[in-house]
């Protein structure tokens, strides 16, 4: 069973500059979920999406928009970088919600430093 | 709204014994799981064990067990038998609301196992 893969692993942009982050789901897990992880903080949701379709969306600005892809493969784009931008984002893949399980399985991050 | 607490930002064990690290948690859905992640330095979230709202049993897994006490709403995990390598970041979550698989994170125990 293949686990969770993000790339790259580490990036490091300038402030205004765009970042594409991309996701590869466990094997099987149809729904993929974006996380930013500031230093020393717990992970804060961002979106999640099912079937290529957005399913929900946590408390950040349109800078930050995504897309799912017919297998299952995501990506996060955030536009017009901001120095607080700097943090640790995670994709986590799961079942969808009522499927029995859904314990979210998380790739290792990708670490982005705006300079 | 859904809130997750973890009040112990670090904990020190010796090896080879038992933790037990604090999560309460907030939610107004009958139906919802909590569960338990370890993240290393290298970042990747490990997910640890589970516990469904409508469990009977607390859940255990190998060396981890979850002291759920649902009119506390406290869903405490504990580590026996500590090991050098059990020396992480743990964050409690809980997966709300209903059809909605997004996750609620703690801030966080930093627990450090020593020799």
């Amino acid at each position: 069973e293949t686990g969770v893969t993000q790339s790259p692993t580490h990036l490091i942009k300038t402030r205004g500059q765009q970042v594409t982050l991309r996701c590869s789901s466990q094997s099987g897990h149809n729904t993929v979920s974006w996380y930013q992880q500031a230093l020393g903080q717990g992970p804060q949701f961002i979106f999640q999406y099912y079937r290529e379709e957005e399913n929900g969306r946590g408390n950040f600005p349109p800078r930050f928009s995504g897309l799912q892809f017919p297998n299952y493969s995501s990506e996060l784009n955030v536009n017009a970088l901001e120095l607080d931008d700097s943090a640790l984002y995670l994709c986590a893949s799961s079942l969808p919600s009522g499927a029995g399980t859904d314990t979210q399985y998380f790739g290792p991050g990708t670490r982005l430093t705006v300079l | 709204a859904q809130k997750i607490t973890q009040t112990q930002p670090g904990m020190f064990v010796q090896e080879k014994e038992a933790v037990t690290l604090d999560c309460t948690y907030d939610t107004s859905d009958p139906s919802y799981g909590l569960f338990w992640y370890k993240q290393p330095s290298s970042g990747e979230m490990i997910f640890l064990i589970y516990q469904g709202s409508y469990d009977q049993q607390n859940a255990t897994e190998g060396r981890y067990s979850l002291n759920f006490q649902k009119a506390r709403k406290s869903a405490n995990l504990v580590i026996s038998a500590s090991q050098l390598g059990d020396s992480a970041m743990y964050f409690c979550a809980m997966r709300g609301p209903i059809n909605f698989n997004k996750f609620y994170f703690g801030s966080g125990t930093k627990l450090n196992v020593k020799p």
